[in-house]
């Protein structure tokens, strides 16, 4: 199993540029979730959905969005990039509140 | 506010045996997660705790106090890729997870 696959691993944005960072995930997981990770700061939670078709923001949602239209796929989009969104980003799923995250690898992203 | 603290980072020995603390205030509690991350990687899964004790998994060990808002990870027989970022992160009432900032475990041999 592939677990959960984000794309891409790195990315370069200049200012007010676009852009959708994908995750899938192969486990059939109901839960998903957007953070990001700055250093020397706790993960942060962008935004997350419970399944198919209902999203929630999160501590730090200002300046992004989602959307879930599957089971499988969670893409943030990022609209008119600012440099404070330059971070890492991880995309996360589980079975249950409860329940291990697993997480992508992570989208490297810089906004200059 | 909502805080967790974790030290930012700590030096051990190989072989020796360490021991990363976590205290937290947050609003209710529905269990605290251990999380271990390598530079540049994701965060993997190391440990849940709910009830307050000790539970053990091969050569790391977590206990929790909820009383005292306390949680430590207890890792043995260090290994020099047990070098990593740890992370503890707590659920609170509303079943969010509140993220520590880490504590970076340096390894020497």
């Amino acid at each position: 199993n592939a677990g959960v696959t984000q794309t891409p691993k790195f990315r370069i944005l200049k200012i007010g540029q676009s852009m959708t960072l994908q995750c899938t995930q192969d486990m059939n997981h109901n839960y998903m979730y957007w953070y990001r990770q700055d250093p020397g700061m706790g993960l942060k939670l962008i935004y997350y959905s419970v399944g198919a078709g209902i999203t929630d923001k999160g501590e730090v949602p200002n300046g992004y969005n989602v959307s879930r239209s599957t089971t499988e796929d969670f893409p943030l989009r990022l609209e008119l990039a600012a440099p404070s969104q330059t971070s890492v980003y991880f995309c996360a799923s589980t079975t249950g509140e409860s329940s291990p995250l697993h997480f992508g690898n992570g989208t490297r992203l810089t906004v200059t | 506010g909502q805080n967790i603290d974790q030290p930012t980072e700590m030096t051990a020995t190989e072989g020796a045996i360490v021991q990363i603390n976590c205290t937290y205030q947050t609003s209710g509690f529905n269990g605290l997660f251990w999380y271990q991350q390598h530079a540049g990687e994701a965060p993997t899964f190391l440990s849940y705790n709910v009830l307050d004790g000790l539970e053990e998994k091969g050569r790391f060990s977590s206990f929790l106090s909820r009383s005292k808002g306390y949680s430590y990870l207890l890792l043995k027989e260090l290994q020099m890729k047990d070098s990593a970022s740890y992370l503890c992160a707590v659920m609170d009432s509303n079943y969010q997870l509140i993220w520590g900032a880490g504590t970076k475990l340096i390894i020497k041999p």
